[in-house]
């Protein structure tokens, strides 16, 4: 149980153009849902976080006009890089949340490699 | 400032070997803490947490951390490594919501 999935796990696309990558919890609620993002070899850091129903929080420095988070439904949540450029190439991570698991613990997506080319 | 520190970036063991892998947070109430295993190109993997009770915490693949609060510190352990666990792992702790992870080490294992 517990299982988290991304779409697409790969994306390339041209400078400018704009990518949308879907997180889902796939056997549980998720009321909160995490997108990360990890440069090569090093560590990941908490973009934003996304409540169901809710405006996302996005983190200290990170672009929330550039990086649309929606988080429609207990089981969907979706990262939109608008306008993407070459630094936007990175591997993003969601994650997602089940209460009924406890408050602290996270589920993990395989993660999404998006090259702007 | 609240942090967690893993001091090795790269450990090499030989297969067979036993593994430790250290892990520091600097947090001024008991924390949450988490190891995370994540093999290249792929999300990440929980190999055990500590949230209370008994210190010493069992996780999957054979894996076993220590919670030492005198020393702030929660080690994974392993007693003897497998090829297979070459990966990156990444202790994570909550702090005080968001779950922080550090730098992370990459194992790699040698014939």
């Amino acid at each position: 149980g517990a299982v988290v999935s991304q779409h697409p796990s790969r994306v390339i696309c041209k400078s400018g153009t704009s990518v949308k990558i879907e997180c889902r919890s796939l056997d549980f609620q998720a009321t909160t849902m995490f997108w990360y993002r990890q440069f090569p070899k090093q560590s990941l850091m908490l973009m934003a976080t996304s409540n169901e129903g809710s405006k996302a929080t996005y983190e200290q420095g990170v672009e929330k006009d550039k990086f649309l988070i929606n988080h429609a439904s207990l089981t969907l949540s979706t990262l939109t890089v608008t306008s993407a450029h070459p630094e936007d190439s990175s591997f993003y991570i969601c994650s997602a949340r089940d209460l009924k698991r406890g408050p602290f613990e996270q589920f993990f997506g395989p993660g999404t490699r998006l090259t702007v080319l | 400032a609240q942090s967690v520190t893993q001091p090795d970036i790269h450990i090499t063991v030989s297969e067979g070997a036993s593994l430790e892998l250290r892990c520091n947070y600097s947090y001024g109430a008991t924390p949450y803490l988490f190891w995370y295993v994540q093999s290249p190109g792929q999300g990440l993997q929980l190999l055990l947490k500590y949230f209370s009770g008994d210190t010493l915490v069992q996780g999957i693949k054979g894996f076993e951390a220590e919670f030492k609060r005198s020393q702030s510190s929660f080690n994974l352990r392993k007693p003897s490594v497998h090829w297979s666990d070459a990966a990156e792992y990444f202790c994570a702790v909550v702090l005080p919501e968001k779950l922080t992870f550090g730098t992370g080490t990459r194992l790699t294992i040698i014939p």
